[in-house]
């Protein structure tokens, strides 16, 4: 089973700022990764596939990057309603696994 | 817009049983994979089954091998997960997830979810 670790748990900045939030998996998932976005109460979201492709309809200042084992997901320019806990997945082995989460809070 | 409906959930006693159905529309079903994923309360996000879109082939996690199985009918676009020999540890949030393609291993739609308690 693949085992992908999500840092920092908690990420605190100001409206404006740059976030990155990383993802290391155990072995090479190659890019087969996702960020999943999920606000208090709400399902998860799917914001970026295959490392680096936005899924419709996301903004343009979230990004992905990363290859093997290690992901980043970059929002350039932190919104109010960015609030949210991120979490990566892989898909290149089952079982499907998650990471355990960033939570990003706006100053 | 895709849409997802879980219902079934609910308080069952640990060793029961219960079936959690997902209502899909507005989207080829018969042409997707589908996917349940849990949440246990405050936690993080725990994929649990997966149906590939023809039926015949199917994944689980190894904490319900054995004990949950998932299932499909094209001809009503509805998924199920049934639940037997349920645990305490299987107190979650469990949401229906269409997979991008036939067996992608993503998830690009969810839906609100269905709330299963297992408790005496």
């Amino acid at each position: 089973e693949i085992a992908l670790t999500q840092s920092p748990a908690t990420l605190s900045a100001f409206p404006g700022e740059r976030a990155t939030l990383s993802c290391r998996a155990s072995q090479s998932v190659n890019t087969f990764l996702a960020w999943y976005q999920q606000k208090p109460g709400q399902a998860p979201r799917l914001l970026i596939y295959d490392a680096s492709d936005r899924a419709a309809g996301i903004p343009a200042r979230f990004s992905g990057s990363g290859s093997g084992t290690d992901f980043t997901l970059t929002i350039s320019s932190l919104e109010p309603d960015d609030s949210a806990v991120y979490y990566c997945q892989q898909r290149k082995n089952w079982p499907l696994t998650f990471g355990g989460g960033t939570r990003v809070e706006i100053k | 817009q895709v849409q997802l409906v879980e219902s079934g959930g609910g308080v069952v006693q640990p060793g029961g049983s219960l079936r959690l159905s997902c209502a899909a529309s507005e989207f080829t079903f018969r042409g997707y994979g589908m996917h349940w994923v849990r949440q246990a309360p405050g936690k993080g996000l725990e994929w649990v089954a997966f149906i590939r879109d023809d039926g015949k082939t199917s994944y689980y996690a190894h904490s319900v091998l054995g004990r949950f199985t998932i299932s499909r009918d094209n001809s009503k676009n509805m998924s199920y997960l049934q639940m037997n020999s349920l645990r305490p540890e299987d107190t979650a949030v469990y949401y229906c997830a269409k997979d991008p393609s036939g067996w992608s291993g993503a998830f690009d739609f969810w839906g609100q979810g269905s709330m299963v308690t297992v408790s005496s």
